[in-house]
């Protein structure tokens, strides 16, 4: 079945620096990937939706300057996580969506800004 | 605004217990409905889909009903298992969207042996 790659699974990174997260449909096209936080105890929320080719929109409360995604080709959306601070430390999950209208999720990636 | 409801947050039980766990949900025009497992420090695992056209599916010692008149969905465990424990999430389609997704809170399950 079609599968969303997701990477790095895990990543620590330094207070300041940013960090990348990828997110790759492996055997479909998404025009349309879909960016999802969870904070601990927490539920996860849309941050962002990624559409190829055009800016991504992001949802009420969500820096488009601190989060940037680029979706540049049909199976590849990033997400960089500028200037990370602590509070960022969050869980991250991607994911797609094929023709069909079925949805795939990645394996999500775990941030911690130390 | 789709709004999803688990009830309840945290449940504990023995080993060998059935058990019901609650979702609610405010918009009821959705194409379908999902429940999905994620473990400590793992990603989503996805459990069951049920579409809109349906009233439950299964899979092994699982069992998804969808009552989208009510706006209600539960997930059953038949002879639960330590292994079982785990947070159950429930994730109905945004309002307006059949690709993005609303997430509950979740309910963390743990099956006591």
């Amino acid at each position: 079945g079609a599968v969303v790659s997701q990477h790095p699974s895990r990543v620590i990174c330094k207070s300041g620096t940013s960090v990348k997260i990828e997110c790759r449909s492996l055997d479909f096209q998404a025009t349309t990937m879909f960016w999802y936080r969870q904070f601990p105890k927490q539920s996860l929320m849309l941050m962002a939706t990624s559409n190829e080719g055009s800016k991504a929109t992001y949802e009420q409360g969500v820096e488009k300057d601190k989060f940037l995604i680029n979706h540049a080709s049909l199976t590849l959306s990033t997400l960089t996580v500028t200037s990370a601070h602590p509070e960022d430390s969050s869980f991250y999950i991607c994911s797609g969506v094929d023709s069909g209208n079925t949805i795939y999720f990645g394996e999500g990636s775990w941030l911690t800004v130390v | 605004k789709q709004e999803v409801t688990q009830i309840p947050a945290a449940l504990s039980v023995p080993e060998g217990e059935n058990l019901v766990l609650n979702c609610s949900f405010t918009d009821s025009a959705i194409y379908n409905l999902q429940w999905f497992r994620q473990d400590p420090g793992k990603g989503l695992t996805s459990l069951l889909l049920i579409q809109s056209s349906q009233r439950e599916q299964t899979s092994g010692r699982l069992n998804a009903s969808l009552d989208k008149s009510s706006g209600r969905s539960t997930l059953y465990i038949a002879a639960s298992q330590p292994g079982d424990s785990a947070t159950y999430l429930c994730a109905a389609p945004s309002s307006g969207s059949a690709r993005q997704l609303t997430f509950g809170s979740g309910t963390q399950l743990t099956v006591l042996p």
